[in-house]
């Protein structure tokens, strides 16, 4: 199947600074790109809906101005955790498409722990 | 959007078969069934996705019912290895994946 990577799998930042998350997709070209967050024993939820060259569609509840989402290529979309604070520390996972494809393919997921 | 209602937890012994349940009583005609797993501390991986007709693919198989209101996925020999949640997921066309709380599968060596 499709790849995707995601970058830091894991970091841990200082409360009030910001961190990028990248997520690339290897071998194949993602116009649609997913952010979910996932908080211990629980599910994950979808945080936004990042579409290339568009601004991203965030999900009801998410704050978008603290949760930047870049989709400058076909290959690559960024959520950058801005101002972070201990109670964003979750793991954060990305989605991709396959043009064509009914499948989603995920990220490993990225642990991000705010001290 | 239509819902799954899957059990909690199971058990399964290991290199026995697994059949893993979902009910989607309200599905409509173009949702398509989807199935994904999450390892520990990993992001999900796509296992197998059907409409109609049963389907088999290295990793499973999926049993649909004549009325779609419930599918089963069907882990023929389960390893430590496929100890996981397990998500049955509805989806129309290229809507975004929404997952629920899943089950999750113990392997009992």
């Amino acid at each position: 199947g499709a790849v995707v990577s995601q970058h830091p799998s894991r970091v841990i930042c200082k409360s009030g600074t910001s961190v990028k998350i990248e997520c690339r997709s290897l071998d194949f070209q993602a116009t649609t790109m997913f952010w979910y967050r996932q908080f211990p024993k629980q599910s994950l939820m979808l945080m936004a809906t990042s579409n290339e060259g568009s601004k991203a569609t965030y999900e009801q509840g998410v704050e978008k101005d603290k949760f930047l989402i870049n989709h400058a290529s076909l290959t690559l979309s960024t959520l950058t955790v801005t101002s972070a604070h201990p109670e964003d520390s979750s793991f954060y996972i990305c989605s991709a498409r396959v043009s064509g494809g009914p499948e989603a393919f995920f990220g490993q997921g990225t642990r991000l722990t705010v001290v | 959007d239509a819902k799954t209602t899957q059990p909690n937890s199971m058990e399964s012994n290991e290199e026995e078969p697994v059949h893993l349940p979902c009910n989607h009583s309200t599905i409509s005609g173009t949702d398509y069934i989807h199935w994904y797993r999450q390892l520990p501390s990993q992001g999900p991986e796509y296992v197998i996705h059907g409409l109609t007709s049963n389907v088999n693919n290295r990793m499973a198989s999926l049993a649909i019912a004549e009325d779609r209101k419930s599918s089963t996925l069907i882990l023929h020999r389960a390893t430590l290895r496929d100890a996981a949640v397990y998500y049955c997921i509805l989806r129309r066309g290229y809507q975004k994946v929404t997952f629920g709380i899943g089950t999750k599968l113990q392997v009992i060596p």
